[in-house]
């Protein structure tokens, strides 16, 4: 199996482009979400997912959307990006529920790294 | 709100030798997970070692191993043997309710040979 596949591993934008972040899953995991990852601030929940169609806001949405329009996909979309955004995004997911196989641990994709100029 | 703390932005240890990483979490929920994560320079995030809060038996994983202290919210990590391999970025989670997922700072961990 492939796990989290994360596209693309790097990106240079200009302030104000936008992009997609995409990220794919073969496990059937209903759970996907969006991380940050900055020096000295660890991981920060930006975006997650329960199933297709259901989307929540974690610690730090402001300057990103996401959608699930399928179990397996679930991008992440910068509209208009900010020299604040430069970070690497990690894509993970889980399966929900007790008692659930690989339930409850989050399975990472390999992480983009986004510069914004 | 959750919070996870980890106080140790770097240590070091001694190939054979034994460390211990800290991390301790702020929760008002009897029942979670909390989670060891290991990012070495690939930057791809390996889960070491899971404890269920419920569970009163610390977590062991051949040479990693846990100190669960549920009343005072401590969740140290302890690698024995230590090995090159080991040197990394060692990230503390806590999973609550909801499977929302908070990280501490991390801990850089060198190993010296």
């Amino acid at each position: 199996n492939a796990g989290v596949t994360q596209t693309p591993k790097f990106q240079v934008l200009k302030t104000g482009q936008s992009m997609t972040l995409q990220c794919a899953q073969d496990m059937n995991h209903e759970y996907m979400s969006w991380y940050r990852q900055d020096p000295g601030m660890g991981l920060r929940l930006i975006h997650y997912s329960v199933g297709a169609g259901i989307t929540d806001q974690g610690e730090v949405p402001n300057g990103y959307n996401v959608s699930r329009s399928t179990t397996e996909d679930f991008p992440l979309r910068l509209l208009s990006a900010a020299p604040s955004q430069t970070s690497v995004y990690f894509c993970a997911s889980s399966n929900i529920g007790q008692g659930v196989s690989g339930a409850n641990v989050l399975t990472f994709g390999a992480g983009s790294r986004l510069t914004v100029l | 709100a959750q919070t996870v703390t980890q106080s140790q932005p770097e240590m070091s240890v001694q190939e054979a030798e034994t460390v211990t990483l800290s991390c301790t979490y702020d929760t008002s929920e009897s029942d979670y997970y909390l989670f060891w994560y290991k990012q070495p320079p690939s930057r791809q995030m390996i889960l070491v070692i899971r404890q269920e809060a419920y569970k009163q038996q610390n977590a062991t994983e051949n040479r990693f191993s846990v100190n669960f202290q549920k009343a005072a919210k401590s969740f140290s990590l302890k690698i024995s043997d230590s090995q090159l391999g080991d040197a990394a970025m060692y990230f503390c989670a806590y999973r609550r309710t909801g499977n929302q997922f908070y990280f501490g700072t991390g801990t850089s961990l060198t190993v010296i040979p």
